[in-house]
């Protein structure tokens, strides 16, 4: 079946410009996940959606970064006035139930240049 | 979190078997251990979990030390598509959500 998907695969913004990530999870999956990578390091938690509502957003680093999942499926990250420091590779996961593996889709590269 | 410690690199001869080692001291009695794996250029993608006994399936072995401080990934016979990334990463039973990912250690498999 179809796994995570991501889009777009990869973004260039420029310094204070406003950026969207979309993530659509494997269907019936509850659960959504939002990481960070950046080079050379494991992807860093940014968010959790558990159906509708975001059940642990600990993970986001300021309030320039925003997310949401409006009928608990596709969700999508907002990054408002984007600095060169947010540059990484955005993954997004689900699973089943938040018990459940985590399958990750292939990411997003965003460079703010 | 309780932290996992893990080599940063490791080689293998492909068709040998491959052991992973992952130091976790502080694991507490209630955390699953995990382990990901992250090829080039793409996602993550789960390998095999367990909490005390040994657990095969169709990728890997996990082989876990009777005081739990410690464990093995076992790959039977590695192959070159199993170079990759592999993270060992500690999951509270009791909490659902995030995975907190080291950064791992990077298996090397050559002819």
């Amino acid at each position: 079946g179809a796994g995570v998907s991501q889009t777009p695969s990869n973004k260039v913004t420029e310094k204070g410009k406003y950026v969207e990530l979309r993530c659509d999870p494997i269907s019936g999956h509850t659960a959504l996940y939002w990481y960070r990578q950046s080079l050379g390091q494991g992807p860093e938690f940014l968010i959790y959606f558990q159906g509708t509502g975001a059940a642990d957003d600990s993970g986001l680093p300021n309030d320039r970064f925003f997310a949401v999942r409006p009928e608990g499926s596709v969700s999508t990250l907002k990054i408002q006035r984007t600095e060169r420091g947010d540059s990484a590779v955005y993954l997004c996961a689900s699973s089943l139930t938040p018990y459940d593996e985590q399958y990750f889709g292939p990411g997003t590269r965003l460079t703010v240049t | 979190d309780a932290k996992t410690t893990q080599p940063n690199s490791m080689e293998s001869n492909e068709e040998e078997p491959v052991h992973l080692p992952c130091n976790h001291s502080t694991i507490s009695g209630t955390d699953y251990i995990h382990w990901y794996r992250q090829l080039p250029s793409q996602g993550p993608e789960y390998v095999i979990h367990g909490l005390t006994s040994n657990v095969n399936n169709r990728m890997a072995s996990l082989a876990i030390a009777e005081d739990r401080k410690s464990s093995t990934l076992i790959l039977h016979r590695a192959t070159l598509r199993d170079a990759a990334v592999y993270y060992c990463i500690l999951r509270y039973a009791g909490t659902a959500s995030k995975l907190t990912f080291g950064t791992g250690t990077r298996l090397q498999v050559t002819l």
